[in-house]
């Protein structure tokens, strides 16, 4: 069965540096976005992405994040300097498109572990 | 802000009776709506999306949406241990393609 796959697992990084989140999405898929899970709150949306533009994105997402699909493949999530308040479960997700808009059928992968120290 | 509501829990039910998931949502213009299944540690993992008022069953799930109340439930009959988890309801509110959701409630399953 397809899936999403995310790199790394987990990450520890310093605070102040750059991190970058991986993912591959569905193959046909169309839709890709990154949420994000602090440690026993809730999943909160991070940024949309479709037709290599973002479509839509929350006031977390501000200029110390960026994403890109640099190829047919991946999709990436860059935080330029990373904050203690980022340490966080990093979600990806994809999902096909229906009536030509999205269908809220999201497909996550196993997401990625962001420690800042 | 577009809110999505749910009671945290825990809920624990005994193994075989019927569990009981209630959401509700603040946009009355909202009109798809999802429930997610989280393992401790895991990632959400679609159960059911409903997009009509009325009732929509998918084995031991049945899906309730009442848009005049603004209220989505879920119903999981013959509980098993297998259940336990959090659920999560999400929506996507008019105006936007972004799925919300909301903080889960977190269901044990009694042996």
């Amino acid at each position: 069965e397809p899936e999403v796959t995310q790199t790394p697992s987990h990450q520890v990084t310093q605070m102040g540096q750059e991190v970058i989140l991986r993912c591959v999405p569905i193959s046909n898929h169309l839709y890709f976005y990154w949420y994000r899970q602090i440690l026993g709150q809730k999943v909160e949306f991070l940024v949309s992405f479709y037709n290599n533009e973002i479509s839509e994105k929350s006031e977390i997402f501000d200029d110390q994040f960026s994403v890109e699909r640099p190829d047919g493949s991946n999709f990436t999530l860059k935080i330029r300097s990373t904050k203690l308040e980022d340490s966080a479960m990093y979600f990806c997700a994809s999902s096909y498109v229906a009536g030509g808009g999205v269908t809220g059928e999201l497909f996550f992968g196993e997401g990625s572990r962001l420690t800042v120290l | 802000q577009k809110e999505v509501e749910q009671n945290s829990g825990p809920l624990s039910v005994p193994e075989g009776a019927i569990a009981s998931l209630n959401c509700t949502y603040s946009d009355r213009g909202s009109q798809s709506f999802f429930w997610y299944r989280q393992y401790s540690g895991k990632s959400p993992e679609l159960i059911m999306s409903i997009y009509s008022n009325g009732d929509k069953e998918d084995g031991r799930f049945t899906a309730q949406l009442n848009k005049a109340s603004q209220y989505v439930s879920l119903l999981i009959r013959d509980s098993q241990p297998s259940d336990s988890a959090t659920y999560l309801c999400a929506v996507i509110n008019s105006g936007n393609e972004k799925l919300t959701f909301g903080t889960g409630t977190r269901l044990t399953i009694i042996p």
